[in-house]
């Protein structure tokens, strides 16, 4: 069975410092999906990175960095010089891809990000 | 594109009453997916569709819960009889075939609260 363990409950920092969210999950599947979600205090869920199993770069996009590691089964989420608006609850969620099509998402609890101004 | 739809966005019903949450996946996107999110356990898959089929339902709660879709940008969500303890907020989401090559996209969900 799959399982996505965000073993941070709640982080707080102050603004302009780095952060990095941690995210270890459990596949007995080798080709699967890697997703950062954000959730704002708005509520809504939204989409940040998908990775597949079989591509581990670094990915950057702004301030945000991604590190997939396999060897550790983690996949880790950083915030360079964290802002206010970065406040937020960060799920990390895996999908396992089988030949029935999409599956479903496996969330982890989910990490409460403050960013402090 | 106008995402994925989902409606009404707030719901109060009394315990006992039928509710129905309905959704409208984009359009083009085969798997629709229902998802709730609570405190307690956080956001867990309740049922998913493929090409308007159900795929896997081992998700849902209780026979109290039903999900159909009879149509490709249709699908509802069913609670009969409600209860308090299904207070959640209820995404729906869609995504193409494959996740590789479309992720899943999420709806603004529905808050119900059962009373």
């Amino acid at each position: 069975a799959q399982k996505v363990t965000q073993a941070q409950t709640e982080i707080s920092v102050v603004e302009k410092e780095d952060v990095t969210l941690d995210c270890v999950y459990e596949t007995r599947d080798t080709t699967y999906y890697l997703f950062w979600y954000k959730q704002p205090p708005s509520g809504e869920l939204v989409f940040l990175i998908r990775r597949n199993s079989f591509d581990e770069q670094n990915e950057i996009s702004g301030r945000y960095s991604w590190n997939f590691q396999k060897s550790t089964s983690s996949f880790n989420f950083t915030i360079t010089a964290s802002q206010v608006v970065d406040s937020a609850v960060y799920f990390c969620a895996l999908s396992e891809a089988t030949g029935r099509g999409a599956d479903g998402l496996t969330f982890g609890k989910g990490t409460h990000l403050i960013i402090q101004p | 594109d106008a995402g994925v739809i989902q409606s009404p966005r707030h719901e109060v019903t009394e315990m006992g009453q039928e509710v129905t949450l309905r959704c409208k996946p984009i359009s083009g996107h085969n798997s629709l997916f229902w998802y709730r999110q609570t405190m307690m356990r956080g956001l867990e898959l309740l049922i998913y569709f493929n090409n308007n089929v159900p795929i896997d339902d081992s998700g849902m709660p209780e026979d109290r819960f039903s999900a159909k879709m009879p149509n490709a940008s249709f699908s509802t969500l069913k609670i009969q009889p409600s209860e308090p303890r299904d207070s959640a907020v209820y995404f729906c989401a869609s995504s193409p075939q494959r996740t590789g090559f479309g992720g899943y996209t999420f709806g603004s969900g529905t808050r119900l609260t059962v009373v």
